[in-house]
């Protein structure tokens, strides 16, 4: 069974740094592209980055272009998101996904 | 980037009531569209891939078709665990896109 776990949000200030991690177990992790989706509060889903199985492709969304790095380590079957310069409009639910296998999700707020 | 229109926002419907759902792109994503259904608090729930593909124990009553820009998701006989926000998502590049969700209420 697929499972994708979070961990890593939490409260930070503005212009702050958090990193997620997400666990990966089920499946040959270093075969598939893995990817971030965030939340904010009340609001829609919205796609924030793709890696490709090596880590040698990354794509973003132009909103965290400069600020996130997703990244992963094949080796820890774990996926990561770097996020600096954090902004109050980051504040989301980020969820790591596997194509259409999600996780549960991990709350990031940015605020003073 | 792709952008997904998705309607109607909001849906009335009543319990046994046939619904439908549009999400249409704005250029051709072949039958790379999903459709999930979500409740507070809870992470989406995949029922469509492939645009008309049932994902493994959703029930029948959900069925989704369309290929190139128009795709729809249809509850043939509304139940009430179905009363829910849905969204589309295309995958057929890159960088996906989401619908901006169609929430589903009591009527």
């Amino acid at each position: 069974e697929v499972q994708l776990v979070e961990s890593g949000g939490g409260l930070v200030q503005p212009g702050g740094s958090l990193r997620l991690s997400c666990a990966a177990s089920g499946f040959t992790f270093s075969s598939y592209w893995m990817s971030w989706v965030r939340q904010a509060p009340g609001k829609g889903l919205e796609w924030v980055a793709n890696i490709k199985q090596d880590g040698s492709e990354k794509y973003y969304v132009d909103s965290v272009k400069g600020r996130f790095t997703i990244s992963r380590d094949n080796a820890k079957n774990s996926l990561y998101l770097q996020m600096n310069s954090l902004r109050a409009e980051d504040t989301a639910v980020y969820y790591c996904a596997r194509g259409t296998n999600w996780g549960q999700g991990t709350l990031v707020t940015v605020s003073s | 980037d792709i952008q997904m229109t998705q309607s109607p926002s909001t849906l009335s419907a009543s319990v046994g009531d046939r619904v439908t759902i549009t999400c249409r792109a704005s250029q051709s994503i072949s039958s790379w569209l999903a459709w999930y259904q979500q409740k507070p608090g809870k992470a989406p729930k995949l029922l469509i891939y492939k645009a008309s593909s049932l994902e493994s124990g959703v029930p029948s009553r959900f069925s989704g078709s369309g290929s190139g820009t128009e795709f729809t998701l249809t509850i043939s006989s509304l139940q009430p665990d179905d009363f829910a926000t849905y969204y589309c998502q295309q995958y057929n590049s890159y960088h996906w896109t989401f619908g901006q969700g169609t929430k589903v209420e009591i009527k």
